[in-house]
């Protein structure tokens, strides 16, 4: 079953909305997450870097204000969109490391976001 | 900086076997992983192998690693039409994983 799970699977929203998408992992903490962004017919594009209880780390050309991280306990982090525009549509991926010392890495089943 | 590159596409028939080839540079890499999207949905981790491995059997899959050549490949016994899909292929780099693009598997009937 899925250590990584992510919430809502789909969100459709207004332009100019806020949009929040979870990723908790379910049977292990997790000090470092990850977010991803797929466009169509890529691969993934690493988003940020979240670590818990601090800020979180930026790709460059990765705008820190539009796409919000927090990383607030050792389960769950939140990416949340601001002010969502059409262009904003896209399939978002978290990840979380299960295992420190040897990085073994599961991955959320992703959140489809579409901007009306 | 880290590469993984496969094929875009492969085109098999049904009850053939499907092999899925991928190359990768970081010879550091702790685990490479084989992913599936199926058209519509999220991304389904498949298998994954540890770096000291240099097979591993999951039904009808089968993972070879050959880690001189930086090779990897993902075979699929006996493919189904269930089994269309686009399989990524990832390496494990500082606990980020660095994607390959993706191979479109088509099955001709």
């Amino acid at each position: 079953g899925a250590v990584v799970s992510q919430h809502p699977s789909w969100v459709i929203c207004k332009s100019g909305t806020s949009v929040k998408i979870e990723c908790r992992s379910l049977d292990f903490q997790a000090t470092t997450m990850f977010w991803y962004r797929q466009f169509p017919k890529q691969s993934l594009m690493l988003m940020a870097t979240s670590n818990e209880g601090s800020k979180a780390t930026y790709e460059q050309g990765v705008e820190k204000d539009k796409f919000l991280i927090n990383h607030a306990s050792l389960t769950l982090s939140t990416l949340t969109v601001t002010s969502a525009h059409p262009e904003d549509s896209s399939f978002y991926i978290c990840s979380a490391i299960r295992q420190i010392n040897t990085g073994e890495l599961f991955f959320g089943e992703g959140s489809r976001l579409t901007v009306l | 900086g880290e590469d993984v590159e496969q094929s875009l596409f492969l085109s098999v028939r049904e009850g053939d076997s499907s092999v899925i080839n991928c190359t990768y540079t970081d010879s550091s890499s702790t685990y490479l992983y084989w992913y599936k999207q199926e058209p519509g949905a999220g991304l389904q981790l498949l298998t994954y192998i540890f770096s000291n491995m240099d097979m591993k059997q999951d039904q009808r899959l089968t993972v070879l690693l050959n880690k001189k050549d930086k090779h990897l490949s993902l075979r699929i016994a006996d493919t189904q039409t269930g089994d269309s899909a686009i399989y990524f292929c990832a390496e494990e780099s500082n606990y980020q994983l660095i994607w390959g693009a993706g191979t479109k598997l088509i099955i001709k009937p």
